[in-house]
């Protein structure tokens, strides 16, 4: 099992630019998630996904778009990038949807807007 | 909607002190708690959680969490730290239906060999 892969590693976009974050895990994972980590603040949950076909907004989904076509991968896209989007950007998933169950967190994607 | 709160951003300590992290959560109802470790340059692991049953969770590495419901508590500790401990550490609550997390802001744990 390769776990919760992202691509990329790293990204340096200009204002107004959109670009698409990707999220992909191969252990069959019902829930998957998208976090933004800033100095200071710790992980604050932007989207998530109950199941292909299946998402809602969490605490800061201003300027990102979600789709979950397939249970393996979970896309993350911002439409028009804001300096104030650059962040790490953690992809997470877990087993069961259903109830509280540990989250599996991919390497990051680190993004500057400049 | 719930809230964590760690009581420290930073600590300093030196290898074999003892060390304990603070984590409380606003939040009434059932909840689930969870310590995650972030290594330099690594991704988020998990530590420790707690769901039901005995307040005094073990985890990896020699870590241990005790759940106080009459504090709203769930502290991290470990005995005795080793340099290779430094690492920032995330409290974490899930309040119940889906797993969606909600995190504490981190502690940055420097330890000096």
């Amino acid at each position: 099992n390769a776990g919760v892969t992202q691509t990329p590693k790293f990204q340096v976009l200009k204002t107004g630019q959109s670009m698409t974050l990707q999220c992909a895990q191969d252990m069959n994972h019902e829930y998957m998630s998208w976090y933004r980590q800033d100095p200071g603040m710790g992980l604050r949950l932007i989207h998530y996904s109950v199941g292909a076909g299946i998402t809602d907004q969490g605490e800061v989904p201003n300027g990102y778009n979600v789709s979950r076509s397939t249970t393996e991968d979970f896309p993350l896209r911002l439409l028009s990038a804001a300096p104030s989007q650059t962040s790490v950007y953690f992809c997470a998933s877990s087993y069961d949807r259903d109830r509280a169950d540990t989250q599996y967190f991919g390497p990051g994607t680190r993004l500057t807007v400049l | 909607a719930q809230s964590v709160s760690q009581h420290n951003h930073h600590v300093i300590l030196s290898e074999a002190a003892s060390l304990e992290l603070g984590c409380n959560y606003s939040y009434g109802g059932t909840v689930n708690l969870f310590w995650y470790v972030q290594y330099p340059g690594q991704h988020l692991q998990l530590l420790l959680k707690y769901f039901s049953g005995d307040p005094l969770v073990k985890g990896i590495k020699g870590f241990e969490a005790e759940f106080i419901k009459s504090k709203f508590s769930f502290n991290l500790r470990k005995p005795s730290v080793q340099w290779s401990d430094t690492a920032e550490y995330f409290c974490a609550v899930n309040a119940g239906g889906y797993s969606t997390l909600t995190f504490g802001k981190g502690t940055m744990l420097l330890v000096s060999p």
